[in-house]
């Protein structure tokens, strides 16, 4: 199974928003309402932040968001704030069991 | 309070086995639903899903690396003990075990994780 593919990049300012995709196949992402989205700090371990596509676990900020379509999920950050820079990780089931995205690192400018 | 802590040799060498235990507290892997994956990332690289055991013994494995990994659980020590064979300098990486989320008796994302261990190969 091939990893899920994320930009490699992504910026904004304070206060703005944010979208990082992750493109997968109709065998993961498309087929599975089980998308999931960690946020990894230098030196961390990664934190989930997003489940089952859209769901935020207790204690997450309402400010992160998902959702998907088709092949493709989506995590958007609003409100972009200083401690949201860090390297983020999509995830879906498989039938084969998990893959993970190529990663994406977020700059707040 | 969930909490994870991975343990094992930091340093192997090429070719030889690895052997990696997860021990936890706050959960029972006897209970219905609950499963513990294990998670590598190599230095500056992507997360990659290793393997990952439910409370029933069902047990799954990457494609990838299937024949090279065997995960068990010793629920009365709170322990899932992961071991890899033959192992090579690419598998330089963090490992992380990690408790698995379930809604629907399918683990969909993994939401407490382990510091991590870094195992290094080489001679």
């Amino acid at each position: 199974q091939s990893a899920l593919t994320q930009p490699a990049s992504v910026s904004g300012s304070p206060g703005q928003s944010i979208t990082i995709s992750c493109t997968g196949t109709s065998s993961d992402v498309g087929g599975y309402n089980y998308v999931s989205w960690y946020q990894q700090h230098p030196g961390k371990a990664p934190k989930l932040m997003i489940y089952e596509v859209s769901n935020r676990p207790s204690g997450v900020s309402n400010r992160f968001s998902g959702s998907k379509s088709g092949n493709t999920a989506s995590l958007t950050i609003s409100g972009l704030q200083a401690e949201d820079e860090a390297d983020y990780y999509c995830s879906s089931y498989t039938s084969s069991g998990y893959v993970f995205g190529t990663g994406t690192k977020v700059t707040v400018l | 309070q969930i909490t994870l802590k991975e343990s094992g040799p930091t340093l192997v060498k090429p070719t030889q086995t690895l052997t990696l235990t997860c021990t936890f507290s706050g959960f029972s892997l006897s209970t219905s639903g609950v499963g513990v994956g294990w998670i590598r990332q190599p230095p500056g690289k992507a997360l990659e899903w290793l393997a990952l055991i439910y409370w029933n013994d069902d047990k799954r494995y990457s494609p990838s690396l299937k024949s090279r990994l065997t995960i068990t659980k010793d629920t009365s020590k709170n322990q899932v003990v992961l071991t890899m064979t033959n192992m090579d300098p690419v598998d330089t990486a963090t490992y992380y075990c990690a408790h698995g989320y379930s809604s629907s008796w399918l683990v969909g994302a993994f939401d407490y994780w382990g510091q991590g261990t870094l195992v290094t190969v080489s001679s």
